[in-house]
């Protein structure tokens, strides 16, 4: 069925920068297309970014919110994907989610997610 | 973006009670909507994608129906574990968004 785990979350300070890990095992990560989710208290669940399978160009989108100051990436020989968090803002604040999603499943635009790991917090605050 | 909206927000049922959510989208989403459950301090729990298919290992009292713009979230048969709140969520463009969600609590 497969399991993801979330790392790198933290307390840091407006306009620094974060790098979020997601840890993938348990299925083959490199077949699978993988989105960063984050959910505030007041905002409720938000998209933050997306990016494809090789097979799929590994073509990244990204949330109006975050676009040009994050970046998501991915090592499928670690299955791994990173979300990298530049000039960090005070409404970045939330649970980070890692998922996945399943090409067959997913529209032109974007996909669901069929997995998701357990979360990671990012507080930015001064 | 596209707008998702759920009604009730919150649903008070009891344990056997056949339960109706629903989900509005501001703009036709063809079947590209999702269906999670998330508990108190957990991730979200994929329930159903495309609208009407069930994700494996979903007890079939779940049921997911609709397209273009509305949508609903059947349980037939109340169960205690489902006390829980329930999102949608559309995939249809680039941007994809979620309901402001269902919170399904005991009467």
């Amino acid at each position: 069925e497969g399991r993801l785990v979330e790392s790198g979350g933290g307390l840091v300070q407006p306009g620094q920068s974060l790098r979020l890990s997601c840890t993938a095992s348990g299925f083959t990560f490199s077949d699978y297309g993988m989105n960063w989710v984050r959910q505030t208290p007041g905002k409720g669940l938000e998209w933050v970014s997306f990016i494809r399978s090789k097979v799929h160009a590994e073509r990244r989108q990204y949330a109006a919110s975050v676009k040009d100051r994050f970046t998501i990436s991915r090592d499928d020989s670690k299955g791994i994907a990173y979300l990298q968090m530049n000039s960090l803002k005070t409404e970045d604040t939330a649970i980070y989610y890692c998922t996945r999603s399943n090409h067959l499943y997913c529209s032109d635009g974007s996909c669901s997610a069929d997995l998701w790991g357990q979360g990671t917090l990012v507080t930015v605050s001064s | 973006d596209i707008h998702l909206t759920q009604s009730p927000s919150t649903l008070s049922a009891s344990v056997g009670d056949r339960v109706i959510i629903s989900c509005r989208a501001s703009q036709s989403i063809s079947h590209f909507l999702a269906w999670y459950q998330q508990k108190p301090g957990k991730a979200p729990k994929p329930l159903i994608y495309k609208a009407s298919n069930l994700e494996s290992g979903v007890p079939s009292r779940f049921s997911g129906s609709g397209s273009g713009t509305e949508f609903s979230l059947t349980i037939n048969g109340l169960q205690p574990d489902d006390f829980a709140t329930y999102y949608c969520q559309q995939y249809n463009d680039y941007s994809p968004t979620f309901g402001p969600g269902t919170n399904v609590d005991i009467k």
